[in-house]
């Protein structure tokens, strides 16, 4: 199984909504609505953000939201702020029943 | 409060076996829709899942690493073992366990710290 693609970076200046694309196949992403978001900031451990494509745990800024559409999911981030800074994976189950990650996005605040 | 964390050597040889061990708490790995998977990042680079084991022993592993995986449990000890043969330096990254809750079908919400593996002579 292939990564899902990402784009390498996406930049933003505070108080900006950046969007994030996670292109896959009709096997992972656009097969399953069980795609999911992290967030990593350096020498950390990921983070959930997002998970069956639209909902957000517990404790998750609501300026974090998910949609998909076709073999694309994609991340919006409202309302840009310092902290957001970070790189971002998304997840997909397949239909291998197995996990693929993303290629990662780095994530800049201007 | 959920719990993980990473446990092995830091050093490994070209061609041997890597045993990671991870120990977690405030969860049971016998509960319905629970799940332990293994995802490793080499230094700079991607997120990469390499296996997952259900609360039932059902395994999962990445295709590509297939042959050389295998995921374990020992329930009364709350640990969850990865072993991996045939080391290559390229094998060089930091090693993840993390928690599937039962009720979401594919998300990791709790992750350990990580643990850097560095594979050479």
């Amino acid at each position: 199984q292939s990564a899902l693609t990402q784009p390498a970076s996406v930049s933003g200046s505070p108080g900006q909504s950046i969007t994030i694309s996670c292109t896959g196949t009709s096997s992972d992403v656009g097969g399953y609505n069980y795609v999911s978001w992290y967030q990593q900031h350096p020498g950390k451990a990921p983070k959930l953000m997002i998970y069956e494509v639209t909902n957000r745990p517990s404790g998750v800024s609501n300026r974090f939201s998910g949609s998909k559409s076709g073999n694309t999911a994609s991340l919006t981030i409202s309302g840009l702020q310092a902290e957001d800074e970070a790189d971002y994976y998304c997840s997909s189950y397949t239909r291998s029943n197995t996990y693929v990650f993303g290629t990662g996005t780095k994530v800049t605040v201007l | 409060q959920i719990t993980l964390k990473e446990s092995g050597p830091t050093l490994v040889k070209p061609t041997q076996t890597l045993t990671l061990t991870c120990t977690f708490s405030g969860f049971s790995l016998s509960t319905n829709g629970v799940g332990v998977g293994w995802i490793r990042q080499p230094p700079g680079k991607a997120l990469e899942w390499l296996a997952f084991l259900y609360w039932n022993d059902e395994k999962r592993y990445s295709p590509s690493l297939k042959t050389r995986l295998t995921i374990t449990k020992d329930t009364s000890k709350n640990q969850v073992v990865l072993t991996m043969t045939n080391m290559d330096p390229v094998d060089t990254a930091t090693y993840y366990c993390a928690h599937k809750r039962n009720d979401w079908k594919a998300a990791f919400d709790y992750w350990g710290q990580g643990t850097l593996i560095t594979v050479s002579s």
